[in-house]
């Protein structure tokens, strides 16, 4: 069965830190993997696709790592802001029609002063 | 400005009433899809269309239908609301759904049934 689990489900740091979120997917084929922001009440905003080929991608203070091998992806926010507070959702793609799309549940990073 | 629009955002209807929500797109996406979340769970796919007259059931299809009449449209109907659709809606639009092309969503309609 195609699957995203996300680690944590949340995750409390203090501005200025650095983290770390995680990924497992069991999606096969795989085509693509997405990570989204969702601040709370509001739509998803995409902050990064990875496909295959690509190990690393960064979007400013945020690093996307994927690891085709083992199935897992991570996003690495560096020095923390109070904006960073909100959920962030991994999205995986399987290959085949349209290529469905999987999200995991989210893990909700707040940021404290 | 590229966007998704939904409406209404917040609406509160009571069981069996018959309501739409409406969802346009500006970016000439062939791709639309309508979503729910709720606390705990992943975003979950009720319909998605990859063209005007080509619509599919995505995971929890039951109690919803849609149309794509035009490219820029899908709205999603609920005939006869029950609580339990109770939701946070979302509508998202791409060029090409999973293949590789950024999905963009709408800012949600948060949906009470009583």
């Amino acid at each position: 069965k195609n699957q995203v689990e996300q680690s944590p489900q949340s995750l409390i740091i203090l501005e200025g830190k650095n983290c770390t979120l995680q990924c497992n997917y069991t999606v096969s084929p795989f085509s693509n993997l997405r990570w989204y922001k969702q601040d709370t009440g509001r739509g998803p905003v995409s902050l990064t696709i990875m496909t295959f080929s690509e190990n690393t991608k960064s979007n400013g203070r945020y690093t996307a790592t994927l690891d085709a091998d083992t199935k897992q992806s991570s996003l690495h926010i560096t020095a923390s802001q109070l904006s960073d507070s909100a959920s962030y959702i991994c999205v995986v793609s399987a290959r085949g029609g349209y290529n469905k799309l999987i999200f995991g549940a989210g893990t909700r990073l707040a940021v404290h002063p | 400005e590229a966007q998704v629009t939904q409406n209404p955002r917040y609406l509160i209807t009571v069981t069996g009433k018959k309501l739409t929500v409406t969802c346009s797109q500006n970016m000439n996406h062939e791709y639309m899809s309508w979503y729910r979340q709720d606390p705990g769970l992943g975003l979950r796919q009720i319909y998605y269309s990859m063209n005007v007259e080509v619509t599919d059931k995505g995971d929890v299809p039951e109690g919803y239908k849609v149309s794509r009449k035009e490219k820029r449209n899908f709205p999603l109907i609920l005939e006869s609301p029950s609580p339990n659709q109770t939701s946070l809606y979302f509508c998202a639009s791409s060029r090409n759904g999973g293949q590789g092309g950024e999905l963009f969503f709408g800012e949600g309609s948060r949906l009470t049934v009583l």
